[in-house]
């Protein structure tokens, strides 16, 4: 992998559903994987900053894991709401230098 | 609110033409981001200043120049600006670098014409 892909482009799960999303980066010289949320017409949110292999993070019904070895990370939404439509973006530091880049996302529409 | 403040919010400008983009980051965040968004495209690093200094840079083509000021905000100049220039800029300002989150601004809205 030499940039962040993310995967899958896109998703529509209907309310109530629980799905998850991956971010694939490369795994040497990593120092930090982040993730955003990104609502349309307004600007991207931090979700979680990430450091250590086997980290996971949690805040309300979504989470995150962190594999460093192999150089992905999952996104988990629980029991999706339509409030949870959004762009998901990860980015990471890494791969050799000081830059954060960003994958270019799943967009996620959740239908009730 | 991110703390983030960027000003203009929309920017009409000629090819040929030079622009300057303003960026005051959070209060206590000592590192400024740019990044451009274009149609259809993600958003692409252009560079990153910490406290002052350059700290990283992306793809930014040398018709474009930023600097971070000693008050911390932060300007990115574009020149001779090109149709291609047009695009939504975010500035983003982060406590540190790399293990802190970046809260992005509103972003600025440029066109070109």
């Amino acid at each position: 992998i030499l940039n962040v892909e993310q995967s899958p482009q896109s998703l529509h799960v209907q309310e109530g559903d629980s799905t998850n999303f991956t971010c694939s980066f490369p795994s040497s010289n990593f120092y930090a994987l982040h993730w955003y949320r990104w609502e349309t017409a307004k600007s991207p949110e931090a979700l979680f900053v990430m450091t250590l292999n086997g980290d996971e993070k949690k805040k309300g019904r979504i989470s995150a894991t962190l594999n460093t070895k192999e150089g992905y990370s999952y996104l988990y939404i629980k029991g999706s709401q339509p409030e949870d439509s959004a762009t998901y973006l990860c980015a990471t530091h890494g791969g050799g230098g000081n830059k954060l880049t960003f994958g270019t996302g799943t967009q996620l529409k959740v239908e009730l | 609110d991110s703390g983030v403040t960027q000003t203009p919010k929309h920017l009409i400008t000629a090819t040929g033409q030079r622009v300057t983009l303003r960026c005051s980051p959070r209060s206590g965040d000592l590192s400024v981001y740019w990044y451009q968004q274009s149609l259809d495209q993600g958003l692409q690093f252009l560079i990153q200043y910490y406290n002052g200094e350059e700290r990283a840079k992306g793809n930014i083509l040398e018709r474009f120049s930023a600097q971070q000021f000693p008050d911390l905000h932060s300007e990115l100049n574009l020149s001779s600006l090109e149709l291609g220039d047009s695009a939504l800029y975010f500035c983003a300002s982060s406590v540190t670098g790399e293990n802190s989150p970046l809260h992005f601004g509103n972003g600025t809205r440029l066109t070109v014409t």
